[in-house]
């Protein structure tokens, strides 16, 4: 049964940088390609982008140039970066398979100084 | 990218009702649709892809039909453990949006 989860800092000052790393478990991250989703307090879900295991990237135009994911084929990991955060940037971020199958229990990400 | 809308925002139900949702796409997405089921503080769960196929491990009484731009999720007999908020999502396109949800309550 394969695995997600979410790891990385819990509070992000604002104007930096939120790093992000989802390890997948239970199976071959080659086998699948993967997504970031997040979630505000009380919010719907926003879909941010997705990768696949060539490596190649979709992002959400709404993210602009701020968001960057990167795959860890070695590592079993994806991982997600988005630059010059502001408060509107506090969610839930949740790795996924891109089927939609498979998820990570989420890690919220507060913005705040 | 297609937006897609939901209808109600939110209903209240007895247990053994049953339960229909709408999606709404703003373009023609075939059967490019997913329903997810979400409870608090849990990540959402897969119920329904390609607008009717069935995930597996989800109960029966959960499905789905439509095609184009108008989709529904049918609970046939509502559980305990199905009050929760319902999404759908669109995977036609490059990036991947979602409905904002229905919930689900009891009445």
């Amino acid at each position: 049964q394969v695995q997600l989860q979410e790891s990385g800092p819990g509070l992000v000052k604002p104007s930096e940088t939120l790093s992000l790393t989802c390890t997948v478990s239970g199976g071959s991250i080659s086998a699948y390609s993967w997504a970031w989703i997040r979630q505000s307090a009380g919010k719907g879900l926003e879909w941010l982008g997705r990768i696949y295991n060539s490596g190649s990237t979709n992002y959400n135009p709404s993210l602009k140039s701020r968001i960057t994911m990167s795959i860890d084929t070695s590592k079993n990991q994806f991982s997600l970066q988005l630059n010059s955060v502001t408060a509107a940037d506090t969610a839930v971020y949740y790795c996924s398979s891109l089927s939609g199958g498979y998820w990570g229990p989420g890690t919220l990400v507060t913005v705040s100084s | 990218d297609p937006q897609m809308t939901q209808s109600p925002s939110s209903l209240s139900a007895s247990v053994g009702d049953r339960v229909t949702i709408t999606c709404r796409a703003s373009q023609t997405i075939g059967t490019y649709l997913n329903w997810y089921q979400q409870k608090p503080g849990k990540a959402p769960n897969l119920l329904i892809y390609g607008a009717s196929s069935l995930q597996g491990g989800v109960p029966s009484r959960f499905s789905g039909s439509g095609s184009g731009t108008d989709f529904t999720l049918t609970i046939s007999s509502l559980q305990p453990e199905d009050f929760a908020t319902y999404f759908c999502q669109q995977t036609f396109s490059s990036v991947f949006t979602f409905g904002p949800g229905t919930t689900v309550d009891i009445k």
